[in-house]
Parts: structure tokens; sequence; C-alpha cells
């Protein structure tokens, strides 16, 4: 699967929108964005995912760039819940099934929620 | 949502002793199961992916006879740690799948600590 980069760390203050970039010029047409994430001691989570058009649902939305090489994840209103490791990773749909739904997680970041 | 439980949480043996770790999803029935590792401060790394009724299909560098996978059922997979050595401690997490969705849903984690 194709390759992501995201910035180490990010800080927001409680109530306000976040905006959590990921790069991934190496993109294929068929992979899939996908947002994860992992409080503290705890077992990742699903955010959100999308192929080509924005995308949203109770915890977020995903912007995708028009080239698809890169991707916003928007947490509206930041809460000290939401502190946690952000992983944007991409999956390719055409290997689908069995070990090829796999999911390769990079370092993510780390984001901090002040009060 | 989906659901994923693990048992125990967490677990303290003595070097050279085997350790069994279950995953259940509790209300859907999963194709597919991924056992993850974890160090601290760092990301999860694949280990296994295993389909009900069949063998494991193991990441390169990780000893199929060490970590033994057993996916007997749709609901239940089980990773048992053989063997174990201090090197072994660490956050081990597993996730389910259902055929034809995108979605992972992860299991809340079992800290081993090998004494």
């Amino acid at each position: 699967d194709a390759k992501t980069t995201q910035p180490n760390s990010m800080e927001s203050n409680e109530e306000e929108p976040v905006h959590l970039p990921c790069n991934h010029s190496t993109i294929s047409g068929t992979d899939y964005i996908h947002w994860y994430r992992q409080l503290p001691s705890q077992g990742p989570e699903y955010v959100i995912h999308g192929l080509t058009s924005n995308v949203n649902n109770r915890m977020a939305s995903l912007a995708i760039a028009e080239d698809r090489k890169s991707s916003t994840l928007i947490l509206h209103r930041a809460t000290l819940r939401d502190a946690a490791v952000y992983y944007c990773i991409l999956r390719d749909v055409k290997n689908s099934g069995g070990s090829n739904y796999k999911l390769t997680f990079g370092k993510g970041t780390l984001l901090t929620v002040n009060p | 949502g989906a659901v994923v439980s693990q048992h125990p949480s967490r677990v303290i043996c003595k070097s050279g002793t085997s350790v069994k770790i279950e995953c259940r999803s509790l209300d859907f029935q999963a194709t597919t199961m991924f056992w993850y590792r974890q160090f601290p401060k760092q990301s999860l790394m694949l280990m296994a992916t295993s389909n009900e009724g069949s063998k494991a299909t193991y990441e390169q560098g990780v000893e199929k006879d060490k970590f033994l996978i057993n996916h007997a059922s749709l609901t239940l997979s089980t990773l048992t740690v053989t063997s174990a050595h201090p090197e072994d401690s660490s956050f081990y997490i597993c996730s389910a799948s259902l055929a034809g969705e995108e979605t992972q849903y992860f299991g809340p984690g079992t800290r081993l600590l090998v004494l």
C-alpha cells in the first residue's frame, strides 16, 4: 500500500475545529483513505474513510484533495476526549478479501487538546 | 456498532510459560481477524491475518511456531504466545472485519508482561 506522511504532533484548544493533514502523493486510483485513532492504552478506533468525494459522519469530516494526493481529517469541535494518535492509512481496494484487508499503520499524529 | 472484546486485558507471566489471548466479535461474525503488537511509543505492527477455518498468514519476521493463532469460529480467534520471554512483553491488539466492509473493528488490547 502507498505511504502516507503526517505531522508528528498537533495541538488544539477545546471547542475549536481541528484540521489534521495527511499527504499521500503516491496514492493509486484504487486506494481508499482511512482514518483511525488510538486513545491512550486502548485499541484503535475507526473514524472515517473515503475514496474520492468528501465524507461526513458523526465523528468527523474527511476532505480529499481533487488530485487525491492529500486529505484532511476535520474534527469540528475538539473535546478533551479527542486527544489521541490519529492514523491516516491507505488501503488498496483492488486487493480485496482475506489478508489483503490488512492495514499498515504509520506513526500517526499525536493530537493534544488543551482545555 | 460492532464490538470486539479481548481477554485477558492484562497478564503477567513467568519467562518460559505460554499465554493465550482471546479475541471475540460480540455482535457480528468476523470473516477475518488480525493480530497486532505495539511496543511502547511505537505504532501497531501487524503480526498475522487469520480467516475462519484456515491457517493464519504471518507477516515477515513473525515466528508462526511462537505465536500460534487459531480461528476456529466466526466469532473467536486466539493468539498463544509460546515460551514467552521478556522481549515478548507488549500490547497485543486484535481486530475483526466483515466480508465486503472496509472497516476494521479493534479490541481493547491485552497488555502482556513477561518476567
